[in-house]
């Protein structure tokens, strides 16, 4: 069971946005520490999206945004594609466990 | 080219000892925090270790805390996960990621494959 939380699975058409929640605690989230977000296409590694909860780096479509407020991180993908569909995780520090854990994972779909 | 490969992986019996390595090329090792993230057959990532640039800061989650250690040799750009006490909860695909420190600033920046571990009889 992780700190973090998030859906199982979000799914949309081709050209929607999706929102993926991230949802923790005061040890992590609520503590202030950033989060990061990674996508892990099938039968690959993951990659990362975005880190310090809104940055993207270097090679990153903008169709990826992330947001934080208080214990609960986003990530939106705009203008979904095909190419997409993966499991999607958030990380972040947790005090409590002093580890970097992740999130539970998303599988995103495109209809 | 940027790039990690990870190597050791394979078939252990449970109790068991197995050593993981990681090597690093085409990126200034010596600054980069280093990472051992596993991912059990169809389960999601699972941090396991990390280990500052200079090693004077180590982590280990609960799960693996006692077990397994983690090295690193800055002169040969190669972090290391020595696992003992196998049990088949350690199968997984062992990735080796890095990062720029903080790491909740620049999250894990580059991953490596992976390397299936199996824990069996």
């Amino acid at each position: 069971q992780s700190v973090l939380t998030q859906p199982p699975s979000v799914s949309g058409a081709p050209g929607q946005t999706v929102f993926i929640s991230c949802t923790g605690y005061s040890s992590n989230l609520g503590a202030g520490y950033d989060v990061a977000w990674y996508q892990q296409l099938p039968g690959e590694a993951p990659k990362l999206l975005i880190c310090a909860s809104t940055n993207r780096p270097s090679g990153v479509p903008d169709r990826f945004s992330g947001s934080k407020s208080g214990t609960s991180a986003s990530l939106a993908i705009g203008g979904l594609q095909d190419e997409d569909e993966g499991d999607y995780y958030c990380q972040s520090y947790d005090s409590s466990l002093t580890a970097y854990v992740f999130g539970s994972g998303t599988r995103v779909t495109v209809l | 080219e940027v790039q990690l490969v990870e190597s050791g992986g394979g078939l252990v019996k449970p109790g068991g000892s197995l050593r993981l390595s990681c090597a690093a090329s085409g990126f200034n090792f010596y600054v980069y925090s280093m990472n051992w993230v596993r991912q059990r057959p169809g389960k999601g990532l699972e941090w396991v270790s990390s280990i500052g640039a200079t090693a004077g800061l180590i982590y280990y989650a609960d799960s693996v805390r006692g077990r397994f250690t983690i090295s690193r040799d800055n002169a040969r750009n190669i972090v290391t996960l020595d696992m003992s006490s196998l049990t088949a909860d350690d199968s997984a695909v062992y990735f080796c990621a890095a990062n720029r420190p903080p790491t909740t600033t620049y999250g894990y920046e580059i991953w490596g494959r992976g390397t299936l571990i199996t824990v069996s009889s």
